[in-house]
């Protein structure tokens, strides 16, 4: 069975700093990596999508992954209050079906 | 574009009612589309899987005969909870997929259940 783990949090960062968000994942064969935003009380939201080993970059959201060590990561830099969210981590399997972590939670300070 | 509408999005009944929650993509056909369910502070939770003009498929430990999913159109499927009872009361989300891999799943606004 596919598992994806994330650090529940919350992650408390001061505003302007960095935060970072951790995922491993236990498929090797997984090619498709996602990570959604999720504010209290409303579905989630596509922030980043990574495929192939490395960096990508959008805006203020990095996201890292590492297919060798089954890790995926999302840096948001000059982190902003609304940027508080719960983060979640997501992987693709068979037929487009998605397999979610439980979501970290981010909080930012003001 | 890859708009999916979903309705109602809050529902408080008593318990014993059985509730319809639609799901809609509003732009694009949806071969696929996906039901979730999430309890407060947990991940979001695969229910089942529904292909136009076929049975849906569901997950180990979710009832079929109690979630009904119908998908009878490329573009609206429906999740009955039938016999609601306070334990059901969840977020209930439903998600289409266009087939063009921009992204994997277009996901609606929710619906929340509440069981008296």
């Amino acid at each position: 069975q596919k598992e994806v783990e994330q650090n529940s949090g919350p992650l408390s960062v001061p505003e302007g700093a960095i935060a970072s968000l951790n995922c491993t994942y236990s498929d090797r064969g997984s090619q498709s990596f996602f990570w959604y935003r999720q504010y209290s009380g409303k579905s989630p939201e596509l922030i980043m999508s990574i495929y192939s080993n490395g960096d990508k970059e959008d805006g203020r959201f990095t996201a890292q992954l590492n297919k060798a060590s089954q890790y995926v990561s999302l840096l948001i830099r000059d982190s902003q209050p609304s940027d508080s969210a719960t983060y979640l981590c997501a992987v693709v399997g068979g037929y487009s079906t998605l397999t979610f972590g439980k979501g970290t939670m981010l909080l930012v300070s003001p | 574009g890859a708009v999916v509408s979903q309705h109602p999005s809050r529902v408080i009944c008593k318990s014993g009612t059985s509730v319809k929650i639609e799901c809609r993509s509003l732009d694009f056909q949806a071969t696929t589309m996906f039901w979730y369910r999430q309890f407060p502070k947990q991940s979001l939770m695969l229910m089942a899987t529904s292909n136009e003009g076929s049975k849906a498929t569901y997950e180990q430990g979710v009832e079929k005969d109690k979630f009904l999913i119908n998908h009878a159109s490329l573009t609206l499927s429906t999740l009955t909870v039938t016999s609601a009872h306070p334990e059901d009361s969840s977020f209930y989300i439903c998600s289409a997929y266009d087939g063009t891999g921009s992204q994997p799943q277009h996901f609606g606004d929710g619906t929340r259940l509440s069981i008296l």
